[in-house]
């Protein structure tokens, strides 16, 4: 596709369950982010993939949250436990490399009851 | 206090109105600072990318940094209804999303027609 894809769009699912999150990057991004926004916030850093490594995890809150990118391309936020705070909308964006323009996708808001 | 202050809004202008929003922020290592647009339910877009202090032009947008005040404002010229969305302002220290973008709180537009 033309621009960063993010699946499910919307997720509502029950304190304590385990939810995974997708990003498809625009293609030839070696650069992946995953943002997380609350309502009435801006975007606060989760992680960046350098292809397939983890750069920089210093924004996961905590060991609930885990991201993996193994092939380079396509990355999923996993987060374990849920918990009520953790409702949101989980930002994906990607880039042709480290200094280049991020590019957004449109999220997948997560709710949890 | 948090590392970039923005006043939420909302901002209600006058269609053909000039706009201008700004931000401020704490920590002086921040060198590139970016103002992304965001419509509802809509991932966010880059508008303008300054390095370091001073003016940057682009059609009505105009972008300004004052590195000594810490203080960054974006003005919009001629503003239309279709400039109404959230404008957030994002800082970096080594540019791209290395080193993960901080975000301001983002300031909610409404142009009037």
């Amino acid at each position: 596709g033309a621009g960063v894809s993010q699946t499910p769009s919307n997720k509502v699912t029950e304190k304590g369950k385990y939810v995974e999150l997708r990003c498809d990057p625009i293609s030839g991004h070696t650069a992946l982010y995953w943002y997380r926004q609350s309502l009435g916030q801006g975007p606060e850093f989760l992680i960046y993939f350098q292809g397939t490594g983890a750069a920089d995890d210093s924004g996961l809150p905590n060991d609930r949250f885990f991201a993996v990118r193994p092939e380079g391309s396509v990355s999923t936020l996993k987060i374990q436990r849920t918990e009520r705070g953790d409702s949101a909308v989980y930002l994906c964006a990607s880039s042709l490399g480290p200094a280049g323009e991020l590019f957004f996708g449109e999220g997948s808001r997560l709710t949890v009851l | 206090q948090k590392e970039v202050e923005q006043d939420p809004g909302p901002l209600s202008v006058p269609e053909g109105a000039i706009v201008s929003l700004n931000c401020t922020y704490s920590n002086s290592a921040f060198q590139y600072f970016m103002w992304y647009r965001q419509y509802s339910r809509k991932g966010p877009e880059l508008l303008m990318y300054t390095y370091s202090s001073g003016n940057k032009e682009d059609g009505r947008f105009t972008a300004q940094v004052d590195k000594s005040s810490k203080y960054i404002s974006l003005f919009i010229r001629d503003s239309q209804p279709s400039d109404s969305a959230t404008y957030l302002c994002a800082m970096s220290e080594s540019g791209g999303g290395a080193d993960g973008l901080t975000f301001g709180k983002g300031t909610h537009l409404i142009i009037q027609p």
